[in-house]
């Protein structure tokens, strides 16, 4: 059991460059999410999605893009990278509803924008 | 404005103590708490939850307070090992099937 997917692990984009970060589930979860670290910020939701073809924005949605045409998959794209998105990213996923409510995180995504 | 806070950065126990990480929270329509457990270069993982049905919920060495007048919880760990070593975030929703919030983490170093 997979769990949650994210690819790459490390990426290293120049200031105005493009990316996507990948995350994929194979646990059938209908809501999937985007976070991201930062020292001493915590993690702060940048996007999520409660089900195909529904997004919505959290916390810090600027200078990020989503899009869930899939159950499975819920990309990130960055289409202009900023210093000030040097970061770990982080994917999550659960059940919508019924269950803990615990979210099922990804190992992560390590970014650095020069 | 911060909503959940975790304001000491840092915690150093003995192995064998207890460890009280503690978290405030100042939107009142919280109802749902969990916490979770970072080790480096993974990602967080779940350890333990409560509503706010109860003001406390127990998982093996685990046990975590609720005082929502205080709006306030904490998580003990009894006894402390070093492999607890680790971040540890607290979240809070407005229920369980509603978006999280974390707070900024704290770092608990378990001594040998």
């Amino acid at each position: 059991n997979a769990g949650v997917t994210q690819t790459p692990k490390f990426q290293v984009l120049k200031t105005g460059q493009s990316m996507t970060l990948q995350c994929a589930q194979d646990m059938n979860h209908e809501y999937m999410s985007w976070y991201r670290q930062d020292p001493g910020m915590g993690l702060r939701l940048i996007h999520y999605s409660v089900g195909a073809g529904i997004t919505d924005q959290g916390e810090v949605p600027n200078g990020y893009n989503v899009s869930r045409s899939t159950t499975e998959d819920f990309p990130l794209r960055l289409l202009s990278a900023a210093p000030s998105q040097t970061s770990v990213y982080f994917c999550a996923s659960r059940p919508w509803e019924g269950g803990t409510g615990e979210l099922f995180f990804g190992e992560g995504s390590r970014l650095t924008v020069l | 404005d911060q909503q959940v806070k975790q304001n000491s950065p840092s915690l150093s126990v003995q192995e064998g103590r207890i460890s009280i990480l503690n978290c405030d929270y100042t939107n009142s329509m919280f109802d749902y708490f969990l916490w979770y457990k970072k080790y480096p270069a993974e990602g967080p993982t779940f350890l333990i939850s409560i509503s706010s049905i109860k003001d406390k919920n127990e998982d093996g060495r685990f046990t975590v307070f609720l005082n929502k007048s205080a709006k306030h919880l904490s998580l003990h760990i009894v006894p402390s090992q070093p492999g607890d070593s680790a971040v540890y975030f607290c979240a809070a929703s407005t229920g369980a099937n509603s978006k999280l919030t974390f707070g900024k983490g704290i770092t608990l170093s378990v001594r040998p």
